[in-house]
């Protein structure tokens, strides 16, 4: 089965509004990331996280290994925001990522 | 400052052709390099590493191949294109295990 399961798969928001991204993985980890996926496929990282939280301006990421899960939030969305969202483990090293199927978020005025 | 350039970055290629795509990165020795594909709507999969000249390792085949012919330099190719090879290619490079992975901007492929 899925190794990296994220949810929801869509979710649209009214600017202004926070949004909570989750991925959960089946398998033991040994790094969790979360990138952006522009419209057009490029992709930025935006938090390397294999545990506890980290927080970059309006993101904030927590990972729980207990739990095989970890979360991006997202306060005060702007339209920016707009595009797919990924996270990808590793189970040993960057040799072997898998990815999630992403969450695709949209968000309006 | 690394940068990591991808080249082309479209193309549209026949059934049975040759493919070649390349990665560059520049500002950082010895990088850790990867190349991803993505189907159109579909999950990011893990093609090959590399954590050395001349050493790349296989994670999907694809009926796809991968080298590194020199330090800053990935090529992914194939003499005979699928139609299932038709997606969105991406180079990646890291600075060792366990660290974090910066994209290129990547090559849409469609084989028609």
């Amino acid at each position: 089965g899925q190794q990296v399961q994220q949810s929801p798969a869509s979710l649209v928001l009214q600017e202004g509004e926070n949004a909570e991204l989750q991925c959960n993985f089946s398998t033991s980890l040994n790094s969790m990331q979360w990138f952006y996926q522009r419209p057009e496929g490029s992709l930025v990282s935006l938090f390397y996280n294999p545990s506890g939280t980290k927080q970059s301006g309006r993101l904030t990421s927590t990972t729980v290994i207990k739990e095989r899960r970890s979360s991006l939030h997202i306060s005060s969305s702007q339209i920016t925001d707009s595009g797919t969202y990924l996270c990808a483990k590793s189970g040993g090293s960057n040799a072997k990522l898998t990815f999630g199927k992403g969450t695709k978020l949209s968000v309006k005025s | 400052a690394q940068t990591i350039h991808q080249w082309p970055v479209a193309e549209i290629k026949a059934v049975g052709s040759p493919l070649s795509l390349g990665c560059t990165i520049k500002g950082k020795s010895s990088p850790n390099l990867y190349w991803y594909w993505q189907a159109t709507g579909g999950t990011l999969q893990q093609l090959f590493y590399s954590i050395t000249v001349g050493q790349v390792e296989s994670v999907v085949q694809l009926n796809l191949s991968a080298s590194r012919p020199k330090d800053d330099q990935f090529i992914l190719s194939t003499e005979k294109l699928l139609l299932s090879h038709s997606g969105f290619y991406l180079c990646a490079w890291s600075r060792g295990d366990g660290n974090t992975l910066y994209f290129g901007e990547g090559s849409r492929l469609i084989v028609v």
